[in-house]
């Protein structure tokens, strides 16, 4: 299975702080992808990344949020200002031959 | 809008029982993309099959097996002989053709617990 790492993988944080998810996606793809699990619930989309643009984004991503491709293999999710709910599994993916493949998740925790 | 339904929130069985999970689709298009990903205890999610709207063959492959019918627009998937490795939350979800954005899908999961 193509191989898509995430750092870290648990993250604490306090109510308010900034904090930065990194992925690592299938090399040499301009599509990548983030989601977000709610402990117990499903997996919800969050946006879409293509070409160093923001190329889709659902109704969760609002303006606390927002990715970057700081080098030309990392991308990363950062959450200005972390509330309560936003503690969730957070997963990054990458797609081949038609199929979406996940990292491993980041962990966070909102105290 | 599309929409996957697992009916089925928890599943126990014991070791060694056939056991099937049930996973029902809604869609408007006729190009799509059906998949089931396992996610294990330790949280990741483990990608199992892919299949297109236009392949109604079914799978097996080991002690997997998938059963695709369009005309119920069911997509369940059969673990035979189970064990407690296969201890995990199964997750049906659906794509438009590529689309892996607001248009891929995920059903809210099936727990299953197999027991020694």
């Amino acid at each position: 299975e193509p191989e898509v790492t995430q750092t870290p993988s648990h993250q604490v944080t306090q109510m308010g702080q900034e904090v930065i998810l990194r992925c690592v996606p299938i090399s040499n793809h301009l599509y990548f992808y983030w989601y977000r699990q709610i402990l117990g619930q499903k997996v919800e989309f969050l946006v879409s990344f293509y070409n160093n643009e923001i190329s889709e984004k659902s109704e969760i991503f609002d303006d606390q949020f927002s990715v970057e491709r700081p080098d030309g293999s990392n991308f990363t999710l950062k959450i200005r200002s972390t509330k309560l709910e936003d503690s969730a599994m957070y997963f990054c993916a990458s797609p081949r031959s038609g199929t979406q493949y996940f990292g491993p998740g980041t962990r966070l925790l909102v105290l | 809008a599309q929409k996957v339904t697992q009916a089925q929130t928890e599943i126990s069985v014991v070791e060694k029982e056939d056991v099937t999970l049930d996973c029902v689709y809604e869609t408007r298009d006729t190009t799509y993309y059906l998949f089931w990903y396992k996610q294990p205890p330790s949280g990741e999610l483990v990608f199992l099959i892919r299949r297109n709207s236009f392949d109604e063959q079914n799978e097996i492959s080991g002690r997997y097996s998938w059963n695709f019918q369009k005309s119920t627009s069911s997509f369940n998937f059969t673990i035979t002989a189970s064990q407690v490795v296969d201890s995990a939350v199964y997750f049906c979800a659906l794509s438009e053709a590529n689309n892996y954005g607001q248009n891929f899908v995920f059903g809210p999961g099936t727990r299953l617990s197999v027991l020694p």
